[in-house]
């Protein structure tokens, strides 16, 4: 099946820093990602729509500027939380569709805890 | 704008029981549902998947799940559960309609299956 990466699995960073997110389909070109954020004990809540070429479509509430997202290429796309502080710590998750499997199913990353101190 | 609701956050249960989770959307048009599990620190895994057809889908491990059209639910199901069962079980919708490809996760039911 269609497998999705993320790098780092866990990062701390020191507040006002950046930290950025990586994550990849290894098998598979991805012309949509998604981004999610998960906290504790809670479900999972979509950040962003990154579409490769295009810019990102963001939800309502989540500002662009500080979670800035890139989808260079057909199999990489990133999250970068800007200055970060501790309210952005979280359990930050991608997922990727396959558009060869020509149906709406998403491959989750295994997602990057962010712990800002 | 389409929602996922999970009425049950926490299911505990001995080993042999019988599981039903619920789950109900809406969404007033196609939808393809999904129910996703995450095992304590564990990355999310697909369980089963309803796009058209056969409204009775069985996935991984021994699970079902049932597509009622008239009722916008998509209960998912396991006869007999096993410790290894305890999990987080997530609820999931896309819509084919204006809202494209989003995947809409309800708020998850925490299932512990005591030995």
């Amino acid at each position: 099946g269609a497998v999705v990466s993320q790098h780092p699995s866990w990062v701390i960073c020191k507040s006002g820093t950046s930290v950025k997110i990586e994550c990849r389909s290894l098998d598979f070109q991805a012309t949509t990602m998604f981004w999610y954020r998960q906290f504790p004990k809670q479900s999972l809540m979509l950040m962003a729509t990154s579409n490769e070429g295009s810019k990102a479509t963001y939800e309502q509430g989540v500002e662009k500027d500080k979670f800035l997202i890139n989808h260079a290429s057909l199999t990489l796309s990133t999250l970068t939380v800007t200055s970060a502080h501790p309210e952005d710590s979280s359990f930050y998750i991608c997922s990727a569709r396959d558009p060869s499997s020509g149906n709406a199913e998403q491959y989750f990353g295994p997602g990057t805890r962010l712990t800002v101190t | 704008a389409q929602s996922v609701s999970q009425h049950n956050h926490h299911v505990i249960l001995s080993e042999a029981a019988s599981l039903e989770l619920g789950c109900n959307y809406s969404y007033g048009g196609t939808v393809n549902l999904f129910w996703y599990v995450q095992y304590p620190g564990q990355h999310l895994q697909l369980l089963l998947k309803y796009f058209s057809g056969d409204p009775l889908v069985k996935g991984i491990k021994g699970f079902e799940a049932e597509f009622i059209k008239s009722k916008f639910s998509f209960n998912l199901r396991k006869p007999s559960v096993q410790w290894s069962d305890t999990a987080e079980y997530f609820c999931a919708v896309t819509s084919t309609g204006a809202a494209g490809n989003k995947l809409t996760f309800g708020g998850g039911t925490r299932v512990l299956v005591k030995p």
